[in-house]
């Protein structure tokens, strides 16, 4: 099964520390989406990345987190400096182009200390 | 304006009943997507149907159909013949080109509940 995979499931940290999230396309995608899901809502878009490059970063909050999409590898979110209100589920999607149909990975649950 | 809206937090049905589920869209892109996916208590995102806006027919997939009213700017999913294993958490989705990819927008949710 070659899915969206992200890891890990659930990650658990304290406040001020910092947490890597990571997410590894369906084989052959290049196109990668990244959401996240605070308690009892929808998902909400944060951030758009093509190989080595961030195309649409608009929900993105402006400070403590940023993506990336590396030539080799996974893509990475990472949120520096932890608060108790970046606790959520995190989910990845990937697509073969930009206009294609975006398949979801299983998601990453962080919760904040 | 929210660009979808579940105005239902949570619904009941009795097991084997149909269940309507609500959601508007608001848009004004003539061509986009409107999805539905159904989030169990294990959290993964499961895809159920797909509409698209010049789509003549609605959408069905086994028991789910999607009604789609395009002046109404409605895509209510319906399950027919519901199973306890369909209580879950149900979200409306769009999708919509913008200049250099499509977006994604969800709504907030239902959560549904099948009794025995």
């Amino acid at each position: 099964n070659a899915g969206v995979m992200q890891n890990p499931r659930h990650l658990v940290r304290r406040r001020g520390q910092e947490a890597r999230l990571r997410c590894s396309p369906v084989k052959g995608h290049s196109h990668v989406y990244w959401y996240r899901q605070l308690p009892e809502e929808g998902l909400k878009f944060m951030v758009y990345l093509q190989k080595e490059n961030i195309i649409d970063e608009s929900g993105m909050p402006k400070e403590r987190f940023s993506a990336e999409f590396p030539k080799e590898g996974p893509s990475i979110l990472r949120i520096q400096q932890v608060v108790r209100g970046d606790s959520a589920a995190y989910f990845c999607a990937s697509s073969l182009s930009s206009y294609n149909e975006q398949f979801f990975g299983p998601g990453t649950r962080l919760t904040v200390l | 304006a929210q660009k979808i809206t579940q105005t239902q937090p949570g619904m009941f049905v009795q097991e084997k009943e149909a269940v309507t589920l609500d959601c508007t869209y608001d848009t004004s892109d003539p061509s986009y997507g409107l999805f539905w996916y159904k989030q169990p208590s294990s959290g993964e995102m499961i895809f159920l149907i797909y509409q698209g806006s010049y789509d003549q027919q609605n959408a069905t997939e086994g028991r789910y159909s999607l009604n789609f009213q395009k002046a109404r700017k409605s895509a209510n999913l319906v399950i027919s013949a519901s199973q306890l294993g369909d209580s879950a958490m149900y979200f409306c989705a769009m999708r919509e080109p913008r200049y250099n990819f499509n977006k994604f927008y969800f709504g907030s949710g239902t959560k549904l509940n099948v009794k025995p």
